[in-house]
């Protein structure tokens, strides 16, 4: 079975630093990995997706993720955070023989000013 | 762009209550999905359409039951409310390229109370 674990709950961090999100999946083939972010108040919109090739993969609103497959992970950067990048974000992972996508529990990102 | 609707954003009911929660989609998409999105726990799936009239249940399907008889509508139904139905619902539609592999587009959801 597949499975997201998002190890951080809340981030909190001030507007132009870095932003680092941690995304940790298990599934036996291929993945197909998702971000996706919610800002409040609204569904969840698509940031950037990776199927196979370039293992980095640069996604809207200056987002980016590295696909490392020795570690089972996604994780999601961006090198300077506006005020407007505070919202959940969510990993996702699914499957091409597979029937679902699969989320994690979620990050909430804190931009301080 | 792909538009998602849901009738309701903030709904109220009472326990034992039948509930009805409506989601439509304007892109003609085969797939259309509803998950429950609680703290902590992400997006879970109820049940998913992928053709009119089908429908597959999702992870946590007990006490919840799908309606498709139109392709872009896909509609939930909470048979008699309880209050641990308390949540935020969330629809979503994709295209027939993959259910697994193919990109969701959202709703805004509807944040239900269950009293």
């Amino acid at each position: 079975a597949q499975s997201v674990t998002q190890p951080d709950i809340h981030i909190t961090v001030s507007e132009g630093a870095s932003l680092e999100l941690r995304c940790n999946y298990s599934y036996g083939a291929t993945p197909y990995l998702f971000w996706y972010v919610q800002s409040p108040g609204q569904g969840l919109q698509l940031l950037l997706k990776y199927f196979s090739g370039d293992t980095l993969v640069q996604g809207i609103k200056g987002f980016e993720a590295e696909f490392k497959r020795s570690q089972s992970s996604f994780n999601l950067r961006k090198p300077s955070v506006h005020w407007s990048d505070a919202a959940e974000y969510f990993c996702a992972v699914g499957a091409a023989a597979g029937n679902k996508l699969t989320f994690g529990g979620g990050t909430r990102v804190l931009v301080k000013p | 762009d792909v538009k998602v609707t849901q009738s309701s954003r903030y709904l109220v009911k009472r326990t034992g209550e039948k509930v009805f929660l409506e989601c439509v989609q304007d892109m003609d998409h085969e797939n259309m999905f509803w998950y429950r999105q609680d703290p902590g726990l992400g997006l879970r799936l109820i049940y998913f359409s992928y053709d009119v009239k089908m429908k597959e249940k999702g992870d946590i399907p007990e006490g919840y039951s799908v309606s498709r008889e139109k392709k872009e509508r896909f509609s939930l139904i909470l048979e008699s409310a309880s209050t641990n139905q308390t949540s935020m619902y969330l629809c979503a539609s994709s295209e027939n390229r993959g259910i697994g592999t193919d990109t969701q587009y959202f709703g805004p959801g509807t944040r239900l109370t269950v009293l």
